[in-house]
């Protein structure tokens, strides 16, 4: 059972738009920045957000993110198939002094 | 450019200790002001923070693995460690080595290594 809830799986077609969720609380989320990552089967998760909206250098801007009180959402806009992959969001839980993830969303296009 | 690179026995007994390397390049694990850190992830599943450290100071423990788990820094081999006793089934995973992208930050791991797979089997 994870910290941050995300929704198992989602799909969209390819040029779509999709939106991940992910659901905390006032200790984690509701306290502290979120990021997201990407992770490609076999392969080492990849940062795509970071500090709730930020981009690392390389990563398109069809990805965006955002955040409201104890929830927050991973848009991808302009879907490819390349895209297809499990993300996972990740915050600090101020309470635990822990870093928490969510379980992971596999995306389908 | 940095780089990590984590070792370990790939296979460990249950009951046992089990014992990670992660050798960093390209930077002073001493020096720096980041927190170094260790994730696992279990197969099929999802990521699991361990716990972090940063040099000269306490370390940060995932509450449900404190009791077992051991997170140090070697600075003579600026090198990641982490031992994990009494080991069982559920602790297979791959386990990876990351650092965050801002000091002083525990998490928003932008540095990875490539993970090594170790698997609890009698």
């Amino acid at each position: 059972q994870s910290v941050l809830t995300q929704p198992p799986s989602v799909s969209a077609a390819p040029g779509q738009k999709v939106t991940i969720s992910c659901s905390g609380s006032s200790s984690n989320i509701g306290k502290n920045y979120v990021s997201w990552y990407q992770q490609l089967p076999g392969t080492a998760p990849k940062l795509f957000i970071y500090d709730n909206n930020n981009r690392p250098s390389g990563i398109p801007d069809r990805f965006s993110g955002s955040k409201s009180d104890t929830s927050a959402t991973l848009d991808i806009t302009g879907l490819q198939t390349g895209d297809e992959a499990d993300y996972y969001c990740g915050t600090w839980d101020s309470s635990l002094s822990a870093v928490v993830f969510g379980g992971g969303t596999k995306l389908t296009v | 450019q940095l780089q990590l690179q984590e070792s370990g026995p790939g296979l460990v007994k249950p009951s046992e200790t089990l014992s990670l390397t992660c050798t960093v390049s390209g930077d002073s694990i001493s020096s720096s002001s980041y927190f170094w850190g260790w994730t696992r992830q279990s197969p099929g599943k999802g990521l699991e923070w361990i716990a972090s450290i940063r040099y000269g100071e306490d370390a940060y423990y995932n509450p449900s693995l404190k009791s077992r788990a051991t997170i140090s820094v070697d600075t003579s081999k600026n090198q990641l460690s982490l031992k994990l006793n009494s080991v069982t089934v559920a602790d297979t995973a791959v386990y990876y080595c990351a650092r965050p992208c801002r000091g002083g930050r525990h998490d928003a791991f932008d540095i990875w290594g490539q993970g090594t797979m170790v698997t609890v089997s009698s």
